[in-house]
């Protein structure tokens, strides 16, 4: 069946670096790549999606690159703050007619001051 | 707008017990979506909604019920509460079912003794 699978799982970047995040999907048909940022004690929010039909998008701080030969599709963050300290899931929204999304397992990032 | 809203922020249930988690979004969307969400394990999809009056399962949908009388509400049952059912659960809802990103309620964490 269709997964995702994203790595690290844990990642501590010192203040200022910058943090790269992976998911790798298996449905090559699958068009839409979401991703969330989750603080501690609340639900998760959507910070940056791409879409199939190209294969990079920034917004200020956060980028995010699909590689749809490889099957994958990065989060990029830049400039880390403090503040950028949460977890983050990466999202495939698979290619059925009513995109049940599937998640990946988070990544717990820490930025060290 | 309040966007997505969940009750109860935390609920202690008995094996056995049932009880409703609510979940009302004032955006108009018409797929609302219940997942729970383990250590180590992400996101995992209940039960899904495409409008009022459409309902269907997810991946872990045992032991759970939905209705969608309204655009509006999409409340999860618990019919006979388990151990195994402890879990943090978050209902989101997206404008359609076209590939868009989710809005997340702030989540209900629930214990099961």
């Amino acid at each position: 069946g269709e997964n995702v699978e994203q790595h690290p799982s844990t990642l501590s970047v010192q203040e200022g670096d910058s943090a790269v995040i992976k998911c790798t999907y298996s449905d090559s048909a699958s068009n839409y790549f979401p991703w969330y940022k989750q603080e501690l004690g609340k639900g998760p929010q959507l910070i940056i999606d791409i879409r199939s039909n190209v294969g990079e998008k920034k917004d200020q701080r956060i980028a995010v690159t699909l590689n749809k030969t490889a099957k994958h599709f990065s989060l990029h963050i830049t400039e880390t703050q403090p503040e950028d300290s949460a977890v983050y899931f990466c999202a495939d929204s698979g290619t059925s007619g009513t995109y049940k999304y599937i998640f990946g397992t988070g990544t717990r990032l820490k930025v060290l001051a | 707008n309040a966007g997505v809203t969940q009750t109860p922020k935390f609920q202690v249930l008995k094996t056995g017990q049932s009880m409703t988690l609510q979940c009302a979004q004032d955006m108009n969307h018409e797929y609302m979506s219940w997942y729970r969400q383990d250590p180590g394990m992400g996101l995992r999809l209940i039960h899904y909604s495409v409008g009022a009056g459409i309902t269907d399962q997810g991946e872990v949908p045992n032991g759970y019920n939905v209705s969608r009388s309204t655009t509006e509400d999409f409340p999860l049952r618990l019919l006979s509460a388990a151990p195994s059912q402890t879990s943090v659960y978050f209902c989101a809802s997206r404008r359609d079912t076209l590939a868009y990103g989710y809005t997340f309620g702030s989540g209900t964490r629930l214990t099961v003794v």
